[in-house]
């Protein structure tokens, strides 16, 4: 099983709702990370988590938080966003601590916030 | 720092013709060179990899060599079908132990008419 399932594939959210972004694999691997693609422009990385533990915040507001329950499992929980993280959300995952691994991703969320 | 170019799209192509994208790179070392593709409405998927000089890597009928000497790893196929028109994005990660984050390139559309 090579596929990583994200949920909601939609999410149409206002500036002062709390929402979540659920992402799941089950190819034992220890590496994920969530991405922020904008229209027509590469990922943008966003997190990384390493053996269950942040190891890479890219700078991103506090709006968005990340969190690792388990090795198969990484949500991201949204509060007071604006319009302009109006974005597909991706999540990927990958072996851990190797170079050349590549990453499987998710289909992504598409997030819009109003 | 390391930077991926990839030419300009969209890129247009009747069915069976061939295809060439570019792309180069600027890394220090010996980085692990990938195409990824998206499909409309998707996420990323891996296309192919390389992670050393002259290795070529292959997939679905394209086909891709890690050139040292030029910096470059051109996607190529054969003869496109109409069920090949996405966006393809060159990436890399540079050679160093731990975690490294992907470069991705700009992107190339590509699309193929009946």
């Amino acid at each position: 099983d090579t596929e990583v399932t994200q949920t909601p594939k939609h999410l149409v959210m206002g500036m002062t709702n709390k929402k979540s972004l659920k992402c799941e694999q089950h190819m034992g691997h220890r590496a994920m990370y969530w991405y922020k693609q904008k229209a027509k422009k590469p990922p943008e990385l966003m997190f990384v988590y390493s053996y269950e533990k942040l190891s890479i915040n890219e700078s991103v507001p506090s709006r968005f938080s990340p969190e690792c329950p388990n090795s198969s499992l990484l949500n991201l929980h949204l509060h007071a966003l604006q319009p302009e993280d109006s974005a597909l959300y991706l999540c990927a995952s990958s072996a851990a601590g190797g170079r050349s691994y590549e990453q499987y991703f998710g289909p992504g969320t598409r997030l819009t916030v109003t | 720092g390391n930077s991926v170019t990839q030419m300009e799209g969209p890129v247009t192509l009747s069915e069976e013709a061939f295809l060439t994208i570019n792309c180069t790179y600027t890394a220090t070392g010996y980085p692990s060179l990938f195409w990824y593709v998206q499909y409309p409405g998707e996420g990323l998927q891996l296309l192919l990899k390389a992670t050393k000089a002259d290795d070529k890597g292959s997939n679905k009928g394209f086909e891709a060599t890690y050139r040292k000497e030029t910096t470059s790893f051109h996607l190529e196929k054969g003869s496109v079908q109409v069920s090949d028109s996405a966006v393809y994005f060159c990436a890399l990660t540079p050679n160093s132990g731990g975690y490294q984050k992907v470069t991705f390139g700009t992107g190339t559309k590509l699309q193929v008419i009946p």
